[in-house]
């Protein structure tokens, strides 16, 4: 079975310092690893995935995350946050092994990014 | 291209009332997927489809059942509405293969009373 922790409710941090929202994640093969940000009252977006190859994977809107096998973590990065990046970001994994395409959420990480 | 498109919006229902959502796809899709999301328990997904013709159970199925009579659409119906199904819902679809991330709707809003 695979499973996705979101360790923080809320991250909080000051507009132009770097944002990171923690992932880690389990599954019984190798993993497809996303990310995806919901505004208020909207669906969710995606923002970048790793599926293979390069570690560090470049997404949407300035975006990266670094994925690490060793410790089963694919977290989210921004060097320079933006109060436009306050929204509720999910890590979701989907297991190589099902055919079907299910992805398994993490709770959501609300991100607050003050002026 | 719509993307994925949701109705109705907003939907307040009686317990034991029934009601249909319909989710609409405009890319092809092949894969579809509908989940409810509560407040601090991310997305589960409620029930899925392969294709036309084909559905699934996922984590949540208990009250609610599905069709896929064409490609492009995928309905989740509550036959008995309970308090305990008042959430967001929101569908989502993807390719069978390459790209492998959804795509999801903006959502529904049902209350139960």
């Amino acid at each position: 079975a695979q499973s996705v922790a979101q360790p923080e409710d809320q991250v909080n941090v000051a507009e132009g310092n770097p944002l990171t929202v923690k992932c880690t994640y389990s599954v019984s093969g190798n993993p497809y690893l996303f990310w995806y940000v919901q505004y208020p009252n909207r669906g969710l977006q995606f923002l970048l995935k790793y599926i293979t190859g390069d570690n560090l994977v470049k997404g949407s809107y300035g975006f990266e995350a670094e994925f690490n096998k060793s410790q089963t973590s694919f977290h989210l990065k921004k060097p320079s946050a933006l109060v436009s990046d306050s929204a509720l970001y999910f890590c979701a994994v989907r297991d190589l092994t099902d055919s079907w395409g299910k992805l398994q959420f993490g709770a959501g990480t609300q991100v607050v990014v003050t002026p | 291209n719509a993307g994925v498109t949701q109705t109705p919006k907003f939907r307040v229902l009686k317990t034991g009332q029934s009601m249909t959502l319909l989710c609409a796809q405009d890319m092809n899709h092949e894969y579809m997927y509908w989940y409810r999301q509560d407040p601090g328990m991310g997305l589960r997904l409620i029930h899925y489809s392969v294709g036309e013709g084909t559905t699934a159970k996922g984590e949540v199925p208990d009250g609610y059942n599905v069709s896929r009579l064409k490609k492009q659409n995928f309905l989740l119906g509550l036959e008995s509405a309970a308090p305990s199904q008042t959430s967001v819902y929101f569908c989502a679809s993807s390719y069978l293969s390459g790209s492998y991330e959804q795509y999801f709707g903006p959502g529904t809003r049902l209350t139960v009373t």
